[in-house]
C-alpha cells in the first residue's frame, strides 16, 4: 500500500484566496482525521470521520474551515478565504478502528505546508 | 482540558548513549499512550503504542513504559544511534473518539 496519500505537498497562495487540501487514506481504513501542526501550537486535530460522517469537528478553527469526506478514499479540507495565520503543515490520518479497538494506531500522511501570504 | 507535556523541547547526545525521553499527561482516564517519531519534513510514524492495562511496550531498542498513576510515560532508546536523531512525539488517547492530545515533542540529535 502506498500509505496516506497527501496533495498538494507545497502550497503558497494569497490572502483571501480559496485553498484545498486533499487526502486519500490507506485503503479500507474506516476513520479519518486531519491535523494541523504549528511551531506554537503543535499539533492539533481539526476534524475525526469514521466511516465517511464527521464525528468531531470541535477543533476546526472557525467557519472558514471545511471539511468532507465525499466516499471512503477521499476526503478535502478547504480554508476559504485563507488568511497568513492559517499557515502550517496540514496533515492526514487514517486508522481501522472495529467498535472501540484498543489498537488504533493512526498512519499519518507527509503532510501539506501551507503559506498565506 | 488534557494536556500532554513533554521536557526538554530538543536533546543532544553522543552516539551510543541510552537515553530516556519524558512525557507527562494529566488526564489519568487514559485509553493509550502512543509514542511517534517525526522526520523534517515527513509525517508522523507510529513507534509504540500501550494500552491503558499494559505497564510498557518493546520494539527493538525501544522501550516504552506508562504509569497511569503518575501521569507520566517514557521512551527509553537504547545504544542511542545517528539514524535515531528525529522529533519524538507523545500522544494521550482518553477515549472521546479516538481523539489524540499531542506533546510538543523532543527534537533528539545523536552525535556520530
Amino acid at each position: 500500500d502506498a500509505g496516506v496519500i497527501q496533495s498538494p505537498r507545497h502550497e503558497v497562495t494569497e490572502m483571501g484566496q480559496e485553498v484545498t487540501l486533499r487526502c486519500k487514506p490507506i485503503s479500507g481504513h474506516n476513520s479519518l482525521f486531519w491535523y494541523r501542526q504549528t511551531m506554537m501550537r503543535g499539533l492539533e486535530l481539526l476534524i475525526y470521520f469514521n466511516n465517511n460522517v464527521p464525528i468531531d469537528d470541535s477543533g476546526m478553527p472557525e467557519d472558514r474551515f471545511s471539511a468532507k469526506m465525499p466516499n471512503a478514499s477521499f476526503s478535502t479540507l478547504k480554508i476559504q478565504p485563507s488568511e497568513p495565520r492559517d499557515s502550517a503543515v496540514y496533515f492526514c490520518a487514517s486508522s481501522l478502528r472495529f467498535g472501540r479497538s484498543i489498537q488504533e494506531t493512526q498512519y499519518f500522511g507527509p503532510g501539506t505546508r501551507l503559506l498565506v501570504l | 482540558k488534557q494536556e500532554v507535556t513533554q521536557i526538554p523541547a530538543a536533546l543532544s547526545v553522543p552516539e551510543g548513549e541510552n537515553l530516556v525521553l519524558n512525557c507527562s499527561f494529566t488526564d489519568s482516564a487514559i485509553y493509550n499512550l502512543q509514542w511517534f517519531r517525526q522526520d523534517p519534513g515527513k509525517g508522523l510514524t507510529s513507534l509504540l503504542l500501550i494500552q491503558s492495562s499494559q505497564r510498557e511496550q518493546t520494539s527493538g531498542r525501544l522501550n516504552a513504559s506508562l504509569d497511569k498513576s503518575s501521569g507520566r510515560s517514557t521512551l527509553y532508546i537504547a545504544a542511542s544511534q545517528p539514524g535515531d536523531s528525529a522529533t519524538y512525539l507523545c500522544a494521550e488517547d482518553t477515549g472521546a473518539n479516538s481523539k489524540l492530545t499531542f506533546g510538543k515533542g523532543i527534537t533528539l540529535s545523536v552525535r556520530p
